[in-house]
């Protein structure tokens, strides 16, 4: 069974271009997250998803990223325009979760490396 | 509010001894608490999870962890390390009662360096 493919896995940009991710989740998962990881530290979400609705973005900056899952499979975050504090690996993830059945665990992608000089 | 605390940054230990990669939790409803393993340039993997039922949870390469209610605890252990274990881990939490509502979130650890010493 394919994981969760994320593309592209680098991409170095200058500030003030956009930039786009994309994301294919695992089979049957209706559950989607983008992350962000800075280096030494820990994921931090930015957006969920339930099926197509976005069902937390309250870490998500607003003015300048966004996302969307059509569909309810594939998804794509987009910065525009990247700052140099954009810089950071953009995960995402994907888990089986609904109100009968909610493993818990999730499945990442081997992220998104984005560089803006 | 939910928390989680791993308190140590780095933990090196040499190769066939013992290991121990610490994580404290809060959580206002039923703990669900995980670990995930990230080696370098690649993403998080899922190493073992705590629901319910047996305290002991074992989980892939040989690892466990044991979770204590009481000290609301939920330390990750090897019985002999080797040096491909070395990487970071995180530990996780989140409230897994059914009318969790947004406290369903899963909160991260800052994560704990793992050297292993040939």
């Amino acid at each position: 069974e394919a994981g969760v493919v994320q593309s592209p896995r680098y991409k170095i940009i200058e500030k003030k271009q956009p930039v786009a991710f994309w994301c294919n989740p695992i089979s049957g998962h209706n559950t989607l997250y983008w992350y962000r990881q800075n280096l030494g530290q820990g994921p931090e979400l930015l957006i969920r998803y339930e099926n197509e609705e976005a069902v937390d973005d309250s870490q998500l900056p607003k003015d300048r990223f966004s996302a969307e899952r059509l569909k309810g499979v594939d998804s794509t975050l987009k910065i525009q325009p990247a700052e140099l504090g954009d810089s950071a690996v953009y995960l995402c993830a994907s888990s089986l979760a609904d109100a009968r059945k909610d493993t818990g665990e999730l499945f990442f992608g081997e992220g998104s490396r984005l560089t803006v000089l | 509010a939910q928390s989680v605390a791993q308190p140590e940054d780095q933990v090196n230990v040499a190769e066939g001894n013992p290991l121990t990669v610490k994580c404290t939790y809060s959580v206002s409803g039923n703990p669900y608490l995980f670990w995930y393993v990230q080696y370098p340039n690649r993403g998080l993997q899922f190493l073992l999870k705590y629901i319910t039922g047996d305290n002991l949870v074992k989980g892939s390469y040989g690892f466990e962890a044991e979770f204590n209610k009481s000290q609301t605890s939920f330390h990750l252990k090897k019985p002999s390390a080797l040096v491909s274990d070395s990487a970071l881990y995180f530990c996780a939490v989140r409230d897994g009662s059914v009318n969790a509502g947004n406290n369903r979130k899963l909160i991260w650890g800052l994560g704990t360096s793992l050297a292993v010493n040939p």
